[in-house]
């Protein structure tokens, strides 16, 4: 089973609101990471979770805010977004966050459907 | 930084000829490279990956070859249908700042029947 779920699969709200995203995953991965994909481009990194901690942040604004309770599940808080944060955001998860390149299949990301999100 | 080209951006065949999309990458470090497939409306799903210790990988209609010392890397498709009809996404791994997967900007697809 190879399988990434997110909800909701489609979000839309306004510039005050306080929304989340939702991501789960139970193939045993340690590594968890958020893509944001506009569209006709490729997913851009976002953040990423080893072991339940925060390992990257790709100098995201304060507006978006990870949170892994646990290692099956990872969130992301959104918060007085703007309509250019409108986008698909993607969910993945790896066997883990390689301590060094080539040492296995620690690197290959299983991506989720996705979050449409619509900001007005 | 580190990045990837893709070319071309997009790309039409006939349903059973064969599709050929290539990669350029920069960082001479990286060493795994994995093809995406996304339709529309999903998310990237792997198709087929290679590490930098093998030159050819095949899986049925898809194989991916890869030249270390020229830094490209390319997807063969055969034997095309319809249902290959979707953005395909190379990427290289590599470590900048933390391990991450570099993305190319994609390959529009069609198959025509």
């Amino acid at each position: 089973d190879t399988e990434v779920t997110q909800t909701p699969k489609h979000l839309v709200m306004g510039m005050t609101n306080k929304k989340s995203l939702k991501c789960e995953q139970h193939m045993g991965h340690r590594a968890m990471y958020w893509y944001k994909q506009k569209a006709k481009k490729p997913p851009e990194l976002m953040f990423v979770y080893s072991y339940e901690k925060l390992s990257i942040n790709e100098s995201v604004p304060s507006r978006f805010s990870p949170e892994c309770p646990n290692s099956s599940l990872l969130n992301l808080h959104l918060h007085a977004l703007q309509p250019e944060d409108s986008a698909l955001y993607l969910c993945a998860s790896s066997q883990s966050s390689p301590g060094r390149m080539g040492t296995g299949p620690q690197e290959t990301q299983y991506f989720g459907p996705g979050t449409r999100l619509l900001v007005l | 930084g580190e990045n990837v080209e893709q070319h071309p951006s997009t790309l039409s065949v006939q349903e059973g000829d064969s599709a050929v999309i290539k990669c350029t990458y920069s960082d001479s470090a990286s060493n795994y490279f994995p093809w995406y497939k996304q339709e529309l409306g999903k998310g990237p799903q792997l198709i087929i990956d290679i590490r930098s210790n093998v030159g050819e990988k095949k899986d049925q209609r898809i194989a991916v070859t890869l030249n270390k010392t020229a830094k490209h890397f390319s997807l063969h498709i055969t034997e095309t249908q319809p249902e290959d009809s979707a953005v395909y996404f190379c990427a290289a791994f590599t470590y900048t700042g933390g391990f991450k997967t570099i993305f190319g900007a994609g390959t529009r697809l069609f198959v025509k029947a």
